[in-house]
């Protein structure tokens, strides 16, 4: 079946350092990729998607590029802010078999940023 | 544009007492999900629905049931609360016609079983 796994967590890191989350995964055909991220007490907000190879998601100065060669999505961004401390999670849908709307996700990546 | 509604934002059940967590979503997405949110577990897939009449067990069913009147509406009923129950739960919604845009999630439903 799908899986995702991404870096175990808490990633602290201080105001403008750069920040990458790893993530790979196991699925069957093309697999549309997704990061989501989750602010304290909130639910979780889709930050940014991919949906084919090579693709690069972008949103807010985060950056995804989806490498099926080596089965990754690695979220990075080269400034992070206070603002951007958050649980951020990769995801999948599987583009194959009859339940191919449903998304896997990885354990999700504490991240603090300190002023 | 309300997207997806939980109620109630948080809850403290007894062992054994039962409640509903409500669910409701005015996009028109025929898909709907419920996930708990264990910490450091990730979310993990309880049931889903793919249109009004129609739901499934995910991951983690047991203790749970729904079910899936209207197209709007997808309650999650816990019967004979337990403390393994304790978790914060995420309803969320997706199209068929925009799967590549993933799922909208509720705000969630943080439940304590004591």
């Amino acid at each position: 079946g799908n899986s995702v796994t991404q870096m175990e967590g808490p990633v602290t890191l201080s105001e403008e350092a750069f920040l990458t989350i790893n993530c790979t995964y196991t699925a069957t055909g093309y697999p549309s990729l997704f990061w989501y991220v989750q602010y304290p007490g909130e639910g979780l907000q889709l930050l940014l998607k991919a949906t084919k190879a090579d693709d690069k998601g972008s949103n807010k100065g985060f950056e995804a590029t989806y490498r099926k060669e080596t089965t990754s999505f690695h979220l990075e961004k080269g400034s992070v802010q206070v603002s951007d401390s958050a649980v951020y999670f990769c995801a999948l849908r599987g583009n194959s078999g009859g339940s191919n709307y449903k998304l896997t996700f990885g354990k999700g990546t504490l991240l603090t940023v300190n002023p | 544009n309300a997207g997806v509604t939980q109620t109630p934002k948080f809850r403290i059940l007894k062992i054994g007492q039962s409640m509903t967590l409500q669910c409701a979503q005015d996009m028109n997405h025929n898909y709907m999900y419920w996930y708990r949110q264990d910490p450091g577990m990730g979310l993990k897939l309880i049931y889903y629905s793919v249109g009004a009449g129609i739901t499934d067990k995910g991951e983690v069913p047991n203790g749970y049931n729904v079910s899936r009147s209207t197209t709007e509406d997808f309650p999650l009923r816990l019967e004979l609360a337990a403390p393994s129950q304790t978790s914060v739960y995420f309803c969320a919604s997706s199209s068929e016609t925009a799967t590549n845009y993933g799922y909208t999630f509720g705000s969630g439903t943080r439940l304590t079983v004591v």
